[in-house]
C-alpha cells in the first residue's frame, strides 16, 4: 500500500538546523503526477503549510514565512523527500508531516497520504 | 486566503448530527470553474486523514455519514450521526489559491 515513512524525533539547539526525511513506497515516486508537501503542527495548534515539490521536477515552492530558512528536496534514487529548516528557534518546535498530493494544482485536492509525523523539539 | 472555521469546539452527543462551518476570505472558485476545498480529520495522536475533496467528494473508506457542501466562500462539513470514533479535530483547507491555507481546526468532542 502507499506509505510515507518519516525519520525519527529530533532534539535541537536554538540556531542549529534539522533535516527530516520522508521515504515513499507503494507508488512511483518519480512520477510527474505527484507532489510531496510538508506541513507542520506546533503543540496544540493547527496545520501550517511549509512548501513542497514534484520530486521528478525538483523545483520547490515555499511558504513566504519560511523563505530563506527552509530547503525542500528529493532523491529519486531512494524515493525520499527531505525538509531542512535552519536557524531554529523555540517556535519551530512542532510535529513535521510530509504528505502526497496530486501534482495538478498542485494539491488542488489536498493530501491523500500522510507520513506519521516527526517531532522536532528546539530547546537549549 | 484566510480560512475561518466555526465553532472551534463542538461538544456533541453520540447519535446526534454535527456541523462545522468553514469560510474563506475570498471566493474559492478557481479560474477553471472548480472549487478546491478539502476536509481533513485528525484523531488524537494521529496524522491527518483526508475525508472530502473538491467540496463534496468523499474519499474511499470514509463513512457516508460524512458529507460536504458549500460554494464560493462558505462551506460545511456535516456528520449525520456522530460516533465515538469521530472524536478529533477537523480542518478545512483551500487549494484554489496559492499558497495552500488551512482553517484553525474544530475540535469535536463527545
Amino acid at each position: 500500500q502507499v506509505q510515507l515513512v518519516q525519520s525519527g524525533a529530533e532534539v535541537k539547539k536554538p540556531g542549529s538546523s534539522v533535516k527530516v526525511s520522508c521515504r515513499a513506497s507503494g507508488y512511483t515516486f518519480s512520477s510527474y503526477n505527484y507532489y510531496i508537501t510538508w506541513v507542520r503542527q506546533a503543540p496544540g495548534q493547527g496545520l501550517e503549510w511549509m512548501g513542497g515539490l514534484i520530486p521528478m521536477v525538483g523545483t520547490p515552492s515555499y511558504a513566504q514565512k519560511f523563505q530563506g530558512r527552509v530547503t525542500i528536496a528529493a532523491d529519486i534514487s531512494t524515493s525520499t523527500a527531505y525538509v531542512e529548516l535552519n536557524s531554529l528557534r523555540s517556535e519551530d518546535t512542532a510535529v513535521y508531516y510530509c504528505g502526497r498530493c496530486d501534482a495538478v494544482g498542485p494539491c488542488w485536492y489536498g493530501m491523500d497520504v500522510w507520513g506519521q509525523g516527526t517531532t522536532v523539539t528546539v530547546s537549549s | 486566503v484566510v480560512m475561518t472555521q466555526s465553532p472551534l469546539s463542538l461538544p456533541v452527543t453520540l447519535g446526534q448530527p454535527a456541523s462545522i462551518s468553514c469560510r474563506s476570505s475570498q471566493s474559492l472558485v478557481h479560474s477553471d470553474g472548480n472549487t478546491y476545498l478539502t476536509w481533513f480529520q485528525q484523531r488524537p495522536g494521529q496524522s491527518p486523514r483526508r475525508l472530502i475533496y473538491e467540496v463534496s467528494n468523499r474519499d474511499s473508506g470514509v463513512p457516508d455519514r460524512f458529507s460536504g457542501s458549500g460554494s464560493g466562500t462558505g462551506f460545511t462539513l456535516k456528520i449525520s450521526r456522530v460516533e465515538a470514533e469521530d472524536v478529533g479535530v477537523y480542518y478545512c483547507m483551500q487549494g484554489s489559491h496559492w499558497p495552500l491555507t488551512f482553517g484553525q481546526g474544530t475540535k469535536l468532542e463527545i
